[in-house]
């Protein structure tokens, strides 16, 4: 069964402090891709980033970077230098076989 | 712009009442899907499909059926709704890769309708 984890509900911090948002999956199968989405107040779902299965690099977009442990399955995701835009609720979903499992979330509050 | 849209973002509707939402994707895109949020639980896959009048149960579907007449529209109906379907309702598309990339593709979201049933 393949199942994801977020275990933090909500985090606050205040501006320009780095945060790390935490991801656990499960799944038996090798070959998956793991996504973070990126919800804001509006509501609507912002595609962030895909990882493959095979690839363990760890990315970095401007403030954003993700990590990614195949040994402990995980697939983290910091923001550095934290800003106010940067509140909206984050989703860690696995992708596998045209099914999506999403994460319950994480409500990241950056006050100014 | 690529776009997902939902026809209403907020709806109030009485128990028992039959209740219609509407998705349309401009992406030309084989798969859509219907999900519940709700807070604590995260996205809840209630039916996808993955072509014209196909369709897939998802992981909550009881309550819920679902009709794509159109490649391009998948709505989701509530036969009787109920106090408990109160919710935000996401669809989503996504477009059908096959083998090896069969996972690759995000799916695109719409902004989402939020249900009350009184």
């Amino acid at each position: 069964a393949q199942k994801v984890t977020q275990a933090q509900t909500e985090i606050s911090v205040v501006e320009k402090e780095d945060v790390t948002l935490d991801c656990v999956y499960e799944t038996r199968d090798t070959t998956y891709y793991l996504f973070w989405y990126k919800q804001p107040p509006s509501g609507e779902l912002v595609f962030l980033i895909r990882r493959n299965s095979f690839d363990e690099q760890n990315e970095i977009s401007g403030r954003y970077s993700w990590n990614f442990q195949k040994s402990t399955s995980s697939f983290n995701f910091t923001i550095t230098a934290s800003q106010v835009v940067d509140s909206a609720v984050y989703f860690c979903a696995l992708n596998y076989f045209n099914k999506f499992y999403f994460g319950s979330g994480t409500k990241l509050n950056v006050k100014p | 712009d690529v776009k997902v849209t939902q026809s209403s973002r907020y709806l109030v509707k009485r128990t028992g009442e039959k209740v219609f939402l509407e998705c349309v994707q401009d992406m030309d895109h084989e798969n859509m899907f219907w999900y519940r949020q709700d807070p604590g639980l995260g996205l809840r896959l209630i039916y996808f499909s993955y072509d014209v009048k196909m369709k897939e149960k998802g992981d909550i579907p009881e309550g819920y059926s679902v009709s794509r007449e159109k490649k391009e529209r998948f709505s989701l109906i509530l036969e009787s709704a109920s106090t408990n379907q109160t919710s935000m309702y996401l669809c989503a598309s996504r477009p059908r890769t096959g083998g090896s990339l069969s996972s690759y593709n995000e799916q695109f979201f719409g902004p989402g309708t939020r249900l009350t049933v009184l």
